[in-house]
């Protein structure tokens, strides 16, 4: 059972491109739930999904950012327009169910880098 | 205003010494805490969750314990070894939340010396 896989694992884009991060869940969760850590900063949760479904999106960015999880697919989060600001490492993780004592499983990450 | 604060950034020990680790919290009544292990470059790997019911959790060479009076969780690692150097987070599921959405501290880098 392959674990959370986050494609690419680095992603380097010019300010003004878009920045697409890829999340496949481990087989059998349904629950996305994405994650960004800044440079000397703790992990910051941003969106949780479930199937074709947002749930929470507190702490995304009003502007720029937007997340998906398709019935079929990974779930995606994209970010339009980057700036500098946006280089850090996102982090997405996934469970089995939506109840908060089960332990999250994370991916290794991908680290945007906005030149 | 809501706060979870590891107290130490950093943390060096010798190996075979007990590593004890603090995570504070105000302004939460946690329904549950989570530790996490994260290498460099790596995601977090989850290692223990204790319940706001519940003093304390053992795992392997693993203790937690959850104060909710003190509004504190203490990490302990028992003899310790270099591979545990690596940086610890807490992290907490505020009460009244029903699903996994996860407040982490800023974590604290322990480094094991052989």
């Amino acid at each position: 059972n392959a674990g959370v896989m986050q494609n690419p694992r680095h992603l380097v884009r010019r300010r003004g491109q878009e920045a697409r991060l890829r999340c496949s869940p481990m087989k059998g969760h349904s629950h996305v739930y994405w994650y960004r850590q800044l440079p000397e900063e703790g992990l910051k949760f941003m969106v949780y999904l479930q199937k074709e479904n947002i749930i929470d999106e507190s702490g995304m960015p009003k502007e720029r950012f937007s997340a998906e999880f398709p019935k079929e697919g990974p779930s995606i989060l994209r970010i339009q327009q980057v700036v500098r600001g946006d280089s850090a490492a996102y982090f997405c993780a996934s469970s089995p169910t939506s109840r908060g004592e089960t332990e999250a499983f994370f991916g290794q990450g991908t680290r945007l880098t906005v030149v | 205003s809501q706060k979870i604060e590891q107290n130490s950034e950093a943390l060096n020990i010798q190996e075979g010494k007990t590593a004890t680790l603090t995570c504070n919290y105000t302004n939460y009544s946690p329904a549950y805490l989570q530790w996490y292990r994260q290498d460099p470059g790596r995601g977090p790997v989850f290692l223990l969750l204790i319940r706001e019911n519940e003093k304390e959790k053992r795992k392997e060479r693993l203790k937690v314990t959850f104060d909710t009076t003190l509004k504190q969780s203490l990490f302990h690692i028992t003899a310790s070894q270099p591979a545990d150097s690596a940086t610890y987070l807490c992290a907490l599921v505020p009460g009244g939340t029903s699903y996994g959405k996860l407040t982490f501290g800023q974590g604290t880098i322990l480094t094991v010396h052989p």
